[in-house]
């Protein structure tokens, strides 16, 4: 089946550091989304990509749906405690889709 | 934004006990809903898909008469584990999304632990 290789699988960093992380797939998606997980909680939604080279911000975050259909990147700009989670990408691979594939996420640590 | 209610948020009971679980779009229409199992520190992994009015599609390995669901409507979805057993406790969360390559909102999820 589809798979999102997620990298990396966990970061630890300084606060007011930025931070990057990035899914590929090996197949086309035609649109990627990234949702933050916090303990115990469901995944909330933090940006949606709908179009190939497709660059959006939300606040500090921004990601870019690649070019190539394949990939996408998030980045954190000047990391805060709050930003502390488990970052999955996700993404429709199809016309027509209905079932998200999730890679596998991204622990991220942020050290006052 | 989009607004998931999942309730209960967490259920302890005994084995043997069958639970629901229930999944409400509060502000939007939900063509179809979704549910999903999640193990610590994994990724979510897909148990089944409804569509208000239809049978759920069960993705393989999940069993049709452990996991109930029913899609009465636009906005409800509920998951029924019947008869649970220790093996049975997990993260369970639904989500749900309009129309088609629309993103799915997640509830809050339920931390079901049988005893």
């Amino acid at each position: 089946g589809q798979q999102l290789n997620q990298s990396p699988q966990s970061m630890f960093i300084q606060e007011g550091e930025d931070v990057s992380m990035n899914c590929t797939s090996s197949s086309i998606f035609n649109t990627w989304l990234w949702y933050k997980q916090d303990p115990g909680e469901g995944p909330v939604l933090l940006i949606a990509l709908y179009k190939a080279g497709e660059l959006t911000s939300n606040g500090r975050l921004t990601a870019q749906f690649g070019i190539t259909r394949k990939d996408s990147f998030l980045n954190i700009s000047a990391s805060i405690p709050s930003d502390v989670g488990i970052y999955f990408c996700a993404g429709y691979s199809g016309a027509g889709s209905y079932q998200l594939t999730f890679g596998k996420g991204t622990k991220l640590s942020v050290i006052p | 934004g989009a607004v998931v209610s999942q309730h209960p948020s967490r259920v302890i009971c005994k084995s043997g006990t069958s639970v629901k679980i229930e999944c409400r779009s509060l502000d939007f229409q939900a063509t179809t809903m979704f549910w999903y199992r999640q193990f610590p520190k994994k990724s979510l992994m897909l148990m089944a898909t409804s569509n208000e009015g239809s049978k759920a599609t069960y993705e393989q390995g999940v069993e049709k008469d452990k996991f109930l669901i029913n899609h009465a409507s636009l906005t409800l979805s509920t998951l029924t584990v019947t008869s649970a057993h220790p093996e049975d406790s997990s993260f369970y969360i639904c989500s749900a999304s309009g129309p088609l390559n629309q993103p799915q909102h997640f509830g809050d999820g339920t931390r079901l632990s049988i005893l």
